[in-house]
């Protein structure tokens, strides 16, 4: 158990449709992150959230939508995706933003296939 | 731009030694991290150092040497549990953290 749960932990979607990716901790972190990890590539940083309020988005397509309704929870809305978003999407949490010392905890990912 | 370097790919042999190197250039420096990923998981916390020099963690250790950008990741008496991938990390001085690709290792009996 990692802390941070992932829901689903694998999803096949068609270019057409809408889906979401659920994230959930109960560490009382106060900052949650979305990922994008593709194979032999770095993570990137797509969305961060501080104390519910949006801080970051690396200049990602409009085609993700993020949602943090409270600290607990963090959703990522999709829609007309392309074949190159298939990749592991991962949710992260740490105390504060920027905090370096105790790093990120990480749930085990949505493996995303857009068919 | 800012950049983390770290092997592809290694291979070693269970009970053996392996080093992983990481070399980074960034803008400012809060701290690098070393994160353990099994195939399928979540990376997990392994190591943080913001100083110069060893931190020894049972059978890890990480070392830092802020002056010429490099840290390495050190596993001893290595078990077949051991495979997986380890992503080096660096906070910048914007607290962001840059991070590598990632070393894949591969363990033989």
């Amino acid at each position: 158990e990692t802390g941070v749960t992932q829901t689903p932990r694998h999803l096949v979607m068609g270019m057409t449709n809408k889906k979401s990716l659920k994230c959930e901790q109960h560490l009382g972190h106060n900052a949650m992150y979305w990922y994008k990890q593709s194979a032999k590539k770095p993570l990137e940083l797509m969305f961060v959230y501080n104390f519910k309020e949006q801080t970051e988005n690396n200049s990602v397509p409009s085609r993700f939508s993020p949602e943090c309704p409270n600290s607990s929870h963090l959703f990522l809305h999709l829609h007309t995706l392309q074949p190159e978003d298939s990749a592991l999407y991962l949710c992260a949490s740490s105390q504060d933003y920027g905090d370096s010392s105790y790093g990120y905890t990480f749930g085990s990912g949505t493996r995303l296939t857009v068919v | 731009g800012q950049n983390i370097d770290q092997p592809t790919e290694m291979t070693a042999t269970e009970g053996a030694i392996v080093q992983i190197n990481c070399t980074y250039q960034t803008s400012g420096f809060n701290g690098l991290f070393w994160y353990q990923q099994h195939a399928g998981e979540a990376p997990t916390f392994l190591s943080y150092n913001v100083l110069d020099g060893l931190e020894e963690k049972g059978r890890f250790s990480s070392f830092l040497s802020r002056s010429k950008g490099y840290s390495y990741l050190l596993l001893k008496e290595l078990q077949m549990k051991d495979s997986a991938s380890y992503l080096c990390a660096v906070t910048d001085s914007n607290y962001q953290l840059i991070w590598g690709a990632g070393t894949k290792l591969i363990i033989k009996p």
